[in-house]
């Protein structure tokens, strides 16, 4: 089975612009979790989806959102980006029953200037 | 919410020593207790995972982790470290029955000296 993959894995953007990370899970995984990575702040959730819908969220303003498509790709979006968006973004799928694994993708880096 | 703090932001061992991650988390029920590695500039691997089955759990590449209730620690040995293992360790907690929503320590650094 392929791995999660994201696109694009770089991204430079400036700030007040918006950006869109895209996260493809594995073939049969309905959830898609998000988390960002900073060395200041470590690995942070910011929300999961689950068959379309957001099941959890983290403490993210609302400049980040996300959404999931039927066959469960999922985008995130984070609007008027700030310099402490610059971060890795990773992208982890599971089957989404109780507790099974969740899997990582290498995630994308953007850098704000 | 839960949490688990990581004691020991970097740990160096010789290669063939032992390898001890520190975890501890916050909790008065039993959570679900996860450890992944990162390899530079990769996304994260499950090492292994807690989840009340069975207090010694057994992981990839010879590693495992002992949850104790008592110490409300989840710590991750390895017997002979090798220079293939010198990795960022994360420990991660989920207090939801789903393994959507993990909240994870801030890390540890290992390094294998030869």
């Amino acid at each position: 089975k392929a791995g999660v993959t994201q696109t694009p894995r770089y991204l430079i953007k400036t700030r007040g612009q918006q950006v869109t990370l895209s996260c493809s899970p594995i073939s049969g995984h309905r959830s898609v979790s998000w988390y960002q990575q900073t060395p200041g702040q470590g690995l942070q959730f910011l929300f999961e989806y689950f068959s379309e819908t957001q099941r959890n969220k983290g403490n993210f303003p609302g400049r980040f959102s996300g959404r999931q498509f039927s066959n469960s790709r999922s985008e995130m979006n984070v609007s008027t980006l700030e310099l402490g968006d610059s971060a890795l973004y990773l992208c982890a799928s599971s089957l989404g029953d109780h507790q099974e694994t969740q899997y990582f993708g290498p995630g994308t880096r953007l850098l704000v200037l | 919410a839960q949490s688990v703090t990581q004691l020991g932001s970097h740990v160096s061992v010789s290669e063939g020593a032992l390898v001890l991650l520190r975890c501890n988390y916050s909790s008065s029920v039993p959570p679900y207790l996860f450890w992944y590695v990162q390899y530079p500039n990769q996304g994260l691997q499950l090492l292994l995972k807690y989840t009340s089955a069975a207090t010694l759990v057994k992981g990839i590449n010879g590693f495992e982790a002992e949850f104790k209730k008592s110490e409300t620690s989840f710590h991750l040995t390895k017997p002979s470290a090798h220079m293939s293992d010198a990795a960022e360790y994360f420990c991660a907690v989920s207090d939801s029955m789903y393994s959507g929503d993990m909240r994870f320590g801030a890390g540890t650094r290992l390094t294998v000296k030869p």
